[in-house]
């Protein structure tokens, strides 16, 4: 079961590009890497998932560096929208133990 | 389509009273799953149901929680003797089986209050 550790809180600004890093060390072989996002009162929302190297969607990108023990979510030129909590996922296909992450709560201001 | 619906959206009770919220996944996600969310805090996996297969429900946090699923619709979570301490937002998210683990559709949550 891999254990992730994400930073508590995070400020930024609007217009800024933000890095989130989640370190699991234990991350096994079939382990993807998946981040949430969830605002208050809400159910969390998927952004990204990956396995390796880098992954770019619309809304963000996912750097995982060789050894895969942690990940980084960037999220460029934020806005005041993106203030939320961001979860990292750690989990495996064919398993069904899935750990989110303490959350990294990012205030963006203006 | 439709997303993950849940009801009640708050439910309010007595301090050993049972309560049963329930889950509408996506139509076509054979996967789904509980969390609880207390406040201020992260989500805490219970329970996975995969198609007809049987769920494991090593994440229940006691004997008074218990979960069913039909087929691949419908799934109950029933709280049993309620506690102050099972107070907090009830998580429901389905996906695709080859997707597990990847892409999760949550609900917006049952708030249960246990006073």
């Amino acid at each position: 079961l891999a254990k992730t550790t994400q930073p508590i809180s995070m400020d930024s600004y609007e217009g800024q590009e933000v890095n989130i890093t989640c370190s699991h060390n234990n991350i096994a072989t079939n382990d993807y890497i998946t981040w949430y996002q969830q605002f208050p009162s809400q159910g969390p929302r998927f952004i990204i998932q990956g396995y390796k190297t880098k992954v770019t969607n619309e809304v963000a990108s996912l750097f995982i560096p060789a050894d895969r023990k942690s990940s980084t979510l960037s999220l460029p030129r934020v806005s005041l929208s993106d203030t939320a909590v961001y979860y990292c996922l750690v989990g495996s296909k064919g398993g069904n133990k899935l750990t989110f992450g303490t959350g990294t709560q990012l205030k963006v201001e203006l | 389509g439709a997303g993950v619906s849940q009801s009640p959206s708050n439910k309010v009770t007595e301090k050993g009273k049972d309560v049963e919220l329930r889950c509408d996944p996506i139509s076509g996600h054979t996967a789904l799953y509980w969390y609880r969310q207390r406040l201020g805090q992260g989500l805490e996996f219970l329970i996975y149901f995969q198609g007809n297969s049987a769920p494991d429900k090593s994440g229940l946090p006691s004997d008074r929680f218990s979960a069913e699923r039909t087929g691949e619709s419908v799934s109950t979570l029933t709280i049993q003797r309620t506690q102050q301490e099972d107070s907090a937002v009830y998580l429901c998210a389905s996906s695709l089986a080859q997707r597990l683990a990847y892409e999760q559709y949550f609900g917006p949550g049952t708030r249960l209050t246990v006073t």
